[in-house]
């Protein structure tokens, strides 16, 4: 699998957009982007993944670049629960069962 | 419908202990996971199940053994528990990869000290 570059920490308004940044410069046709985030020390939470077009949910959307070397989470409007780590995860998309390799993630963090 | 669920939440063991960790899905979901989380640290994959009757090693398997007992559950068991495993252990599941909403769903945690 691909692997993901993040910055190691950001911080966002309560109430703003926050736009979470994530660089896979090495990813292969076949491998989906996903996000996850822990929020203190729970298990991981799937947020949205894609492959090369965008991807809206209720929680959040993606926005994938053109040529797929990287990638964006928005959380529309942050509130203080959004507060967590954030990974972004290069995985392959085929049959069979493969690993999902979890880096250190970005802490986000929501100000009030 | 539970999801993923791990016993026990915590535990403390001494060295040279052994103990089970429990994990059971009620998704139906055909692949299974144990992964470690040390403070300040992203998950590690210790072992996996991708169907039922088949195990193999991810990233750290050394000290541990699994059993996938059944579709439903995947256990992880420590035979001589040394400090360095205390961690956080996480059991996922991940049912058919090719669907487009499938997503790996994680237990809640294990609590591990040894001391």
């Amino acid at each position: 699998d691909a692997k993901t570059t993040q910055p190691t920490s950001m911080d966002c308004a309560e109430g703003r957009a926050a736009n979470l940044p994530c660089n896979h410069s090495t990813i292969s046709g076949n491998e989906y982007v996903y996000w996850y985030r822990q929020i203190h020390s729970q298990g991981p939470q799937y947020i949205i993944h894609g492959l090369k077009n965008n991807e809206t949910n209720e929680m959040a959307s993606l926005i994938i670049t053109e040529d797929r070397k990287s990638s964006t989470l928005i959380l529309p409007h942050a509130t203080l629960r959004d507060t967590a780590v954030y990974y972004c995860i290069v995985s392959y998309s085929g049959a069979g069962s493969y690993q999902l390799t979890f880096g250190k993630g970005t802490k986000l963090s929501v100000i009030p | 419908n539970a999801g993923v669920t791990q016993t026990p939440k915590f535990q403390v063991l001494k060295t040279g202990q052994s103990m089970t960790l429990q994990c059971a899905q009620d998704m139906n979901h055909n692949s299974m996971y144990w992964y470690r989380q040390d403070p300040g640290m992203g998950l590690r994959l210790i072992y996996y199940s991708a169907s039922e009757g088949t195990t193999d090693k991810g990233e750290v398997p050394n000290g541990y053994n699994v059993s996938r007992l059944n579709k439903r559950e995947f256990s992880l068991r420590l035979e001589s528990a040394a400090p360095s495993q205390t961690s956080v252990y996480f059991c996922a599941s991940w049912g058919d990869r090719r669907a487009r909403a499938d997503t790996q769903y994680f237990g809640p945690g294990t609590r591990l000290t040894v001391l």
